[in-house]
This record gives structure tokens, C-alpha cells and sequence, in this order.
């Protein structure tokens, strides 16, 4: 099952343009995170934002988390031929531990043509 | 710092032959995870060591067994391998309540 659902399953832009990918959960959440995940490599951590948080900025990302519709978006600003890869929201619930049990949406595509 | 390391990179097996993979980090986190990749599919947690003496079962467990052998190490083996298991399969590792840090991934293939 999984908690987060990215949307579109694709985008194609050309560089500059500005792209935009949706994430929708579930249930109540402590933070969401946001990866990008380069063609036949490992996942990289790009942001985290918090429940208490609305909007987040990192460099030519911007993050915006509404919890009354359950839904973030990841804006990416200027996009380069470099912006090219898969990128994935993730939450879910901390165990007693304080270990973070995430699930992962199945991503959006993103191609960024020069 | 080399961050998470897995071996193998690639590996092809027979239905029915065992194989373990390999994780070790070098950051110090007290939590590691095991994730499968196929397409169309995201992540799926097949099992986690919330810290070092403790394993725990995720998502997807059945058929594969695993084992924290330190704080550094985390290993997934496959005791009979199903043609079901061919995956890209990644590891990670965290400290609590911040992110995860994977690494490269092993490409298996099980014929």
C-alpha cells in the first residue's frame, strides 16, 4: 500500500521552465520528504518539511505542504537538462523508537530536454 | 566518507539458489532499512533494524531473511530465490527522525 501518490506519473519540459509534481497521502503525518533518484542509482534526499510547516526552500526547490487536503507539492525553478530523474514524496508514522517507517509513492518522471 | 555501500552491483541467479547481500555504512546511524524497486512499484520496505541487536519486518518480508551483524553492517539474504525476487534492491540508513541515505543498489536477476 503505499501512503504517498505522485502526480504526474510524467513531465516533459524544456530547460528553464519551471516543473511542478504533486504528492497526496493518506493519513496524518509528522513530516514528508522528498527524493530524486538519478537513472540505475540509489535515492538522494532533497527536502523535508514538517506538519507545522506550509513552505519550504532549498536552492531552486520549493516545497509546499497543505495537511488539510493532505497533498505537498515540489516545485523546481529553472530546470536544467541536470534535473533529469525520477523524484518520490515519502512519510509515514514514527515508531515507538523514534525510527521513521517511511513508504514511498511510485514517483514522477521527470525530462528535461536542452 | 563512502556513505552506504552494497555488493554485489549485479547479480543473476538460478530459481532455488541462496544469496546474501552485503550493506555496510560509515555514518553512524543506528537505523538501516532494505528496500525492493521494480517498476511502476516505488519502494517497498522488505525489512528494518530500528537499531543495532534489532531486525523488524516491513511491507514485503516473505522470502527473505536478514541480519544485523553490527552498527555498520545489514545484510539480506534470499535463502531460495524465485524468479518473483528479481529486483533492484537498495539500502539505507538513517539517525532518528531525519532522512535516509541510500546506496547504489544490487540489480538481481533470478532466472
Amino acid at each position: 500500500s503505499q501512503q504517498g501518490e505522485e502526480d504526474p506519473q510524467a513531465l516533459s519540459i524544456q530547460e528553464g521552465e519551471n516543473a511542478t509534481m504533486n504528492c497526496s497521502y493518506k493519513t496524518s503525518i509528522n513530516n514528508l520528504q522528498w527524493y530524486r533518484q538519478n537513472s540505475g542509482r540509489g535515492l538522494v534526499h532533497l527536502i523535508l518539511i514538517r506538519s507545522n510547516e506550509r513552505e519550504k526552500h532549498s536552492g531552486r526547490l520549493r516545497v509546499t505542504l497543505d495537511t488539510s487536503k493532505k497533498s505537498s507539492s515540489l516545485l523546481i525553478t529553472a530546470s536544467r537538462a541536470a534535473d533529469t530523474a525520477s523524484y518520490f514524496c515519502a512519510t509515514g508514522p514514527f515508531m515507538n523508537t523514534g525510527f521513521q517507517k517511511l513508504v514511498f509513492g511510485t514517483g514522477t518522471r521527470l525530462l528535461v530536454s536542452p | 566518507n563512502a556513505g552506504v555501500t552494497q555488493t554485489p552491483k549485479f547479480q543473476v541467479l538460478k530459481t532455488g539458489q541462496s544469496m546474501t547481500l552485503q550493506c555496510a555504512q560509515d555514518m553512524n546511524h543506528n537505523s538501516m532499512y532494505w528496500y525492493r524497486q521494480d517498476p511502476g512499484m516505488g519502494l517497498r520496505l522488505i525489512y528494518y533494524s530500528a537499531s543495532e541487536g534489532t531486525t523488524d519486518k516491513g511491507e514485503v518480508p516473505n522470502g527473505y531473511n536478514v541480519s544485523r551483524l553490527n552498527k555498520r553492517e545489514f545484510s539480506l539474504r534470499l535463502e531460495s530465490a524465485a524468479p518473483s525476487q528479481t529486483s533492484v534492491y537498495f539500502c539505507a540508513s538513517s539517525e532518528y527522525r531525519v532522512e535516509q541515505f541510500f546506496g547504489p543498489g544490487t540489480r538481481l536477476t533470478v532466472l
